[in-house]
């Protein structure tokens, strides 16, 4: 089954605790993209890659760190977490970038 | 970069009315326009879409419009039934590889 599949579903965690949160896809899409989805504010672009190795900034960076050494996966780093991270982050990945994104079925993340 | 305007944040219907959700874009060089749905508990998952050069789109019964003068785009459901409560999303490109999701609706149908 085609998929994206992000790890954990929910995490809580203390500020200050680095962490990562896993996204693999099996559909051999080229573009990958973080969200984070907070209530009012629709679906914020955190992080995109356009291939292996290639990353770029999206509208709301601040804080996170992203890595793409294969196509299949792209995690999401907090270095240092901080309670305004708090959110319902999504990962979603393209074969064309632009056309039919493929999203994870999210991770909630509460940071106390 | 592109912005995109959603309208309305929350919208309530009796089951079989009709349910009209607008958008607009703010960058002309935009040419591709997706509507996603989020159930509860889920990803946004892509529904319809519709290209620059096609005016509407239908699909039993969703369709979208897009009226590129304006630089506006709407979802239209039709006959709408308790499955298709969820929070809808549109996107916009702005000529990028990247969507750019307006603010989303929350629709609710009332048995």
């Amino acid at each position: 089954e085609a998929q994206v599949t992000q790890n954990p579903r929910y995490l809580i965690t203390v500020t200050g605790k680095k962490l990562t949160v896993t996204c693999s896809q099996n559909m051999n899409h080229e573009y990958m993209s973080w969200y984070r989805q907070d209530p009012g504010l629709g679906l914020r672009q955190i992080y995109y890659s356009m291939n292996v190795e290639v990353t770029d900034k999206g509208d709301v960076p601040e804080g996170y760190k992203v890595s793409r050494k294969e196509k299949r996966n792209f995690p999401l780093i907090l270095e240092s977490p901080s309670p305004n991270q708090t959110s319902l982050y999504f990962c979603a990945s393209s074969s064309t970038g632009l056309y039919g994104y493929t999203f994870g079925s999210g991770t909630r993340l509460t940071v106390v | 970069g592109e912005n995109v305007e959603q309208h309305p944040s929350t919208l309530s219907v009796q089951e079989g009315d009709s349910a009209v959700i607008k958008c607009t874009y703010s960058d002309s060089a935009s040419n591709y326009f997706p509507w996603y749905k989020q159930e509860l508990g889920k990803g946004p998952q892509l529904i319809i879409d519709i290209r620059s050069n096609v005016g509407e789109k239908k699909d039993q019964r969703i369709a979208v419009t897009l009226n590129k003068t304006a630089k506006h785009f709407s979802l239209h459901i039709t006959e709408t039934q308790p499955e298709d409560s969820a929070v809808y999303f549109c996107a916009g490109s702005g000529g990028s590889y990247i969507p750019t999701f307006g603010r989303g609706t929350s629709l609710i149908v009332h048995p």
